[in-house]
């Protein structure tokens, strides 16, 4: 199993530019998850996903900030136009959401730089 | 200048040592509890996992205890090694209706394993 995939790795740009990260859940997970992290705010989730159909994006920052999953196995999220301020560590995590489990599984993520 | 952010736990432990890290929950209907290991420039990795109607599970190495009475919840590491050291988070689910399972991540504790 490769786990959660996530590209790039590293992210420098410039404000004002669009920034697009990609995520590929683990094969038969049903639920994603977005996330960021910085040292000011520590772990907060972002959007999630069920069956490909957000559910909760309360956690979205603001308009600049959208995410999409054409399908069950590609999801994007996308900064347009990116902040210095969003710089940070994105992280996809996925799930197959059943009543017996709800571990999340974790992609090593995508470090963020805003110039 | 000089930005502030999250003043994380801090553990220090010789090598050999058992650890003991713990975490204070917020939400007392949560149902699931989880423990992730972050080490530098990966994602969160899946350690263990405790249900509400447990007060203990044990691991390869690892155990977790659960007091629900004083919402308390505990990662106990035996024959703490260096490879141990990284960032340990504790995550609590809340079981309402609307949350699907979202999963609320306390700052985390960095465990250092000194040889």
């Amino acid at each position: 199993d490769a786990g959660v995939i996530q590209s790039p790795r590293h992210e420098v740009t410039e404000m004002g530019q669009e920034v697009t990260l990609r995520c590929k859940p683990i094969s038969g997970h049903n639920s994603l998850f977005w996330y960021r992290q910085t040292m000011m705010r520590g772990l907060e989730l972002l959007i999630y996903f069920n069956n490909n159909v957000p559910i909760d994006d309360s956690g979205m920052p603001e308009d600049r900030f959208s995410a999409k999953m054409p399908n069950a196995s590609f999801s994007t999220l996308k900064i347009q136009p990116s902040e210095p301020r969003d710089s940070a560590v994105y992280f996809c995590a996925s799930r197959f959401l059943v009543p017996t489990t709800d571990t999340q599984y974790f992609g090593p993520g995508t470090r963020l730089t805003v110039l | 200048g000089e930005s502030v952010g999250l003043h994380l736990p801090t553990l220090s432990v010789q090598e050999g040592d058992n650890s003991i890290i713990n975490c204070a929950y917020s939400n007392s209907a949560s149902d699931y509890f989880i423990w992730y290991k972050q080490e530098s420039g990966k994602g969160p990795q899946f350690i263990i996992d405790i249900r509400s109607n447990m007060d203990k599970r044990q691991g390869q190495r690892v155990t977790v205890l659960l007091n629900k009475t004083v919402k308390h919840l505990s990662l106990q590491i035996a024959a703490t090694q260096p490879g141990d050291s990284a960032v340990y988070f504790c995550a609590e689910k809340d079981p309402g209706g609307t949350s699907y399972g979202k999963l609320t991540f306390g700052q985390g504790t960095i465990l250092t394993v000194h040889p």
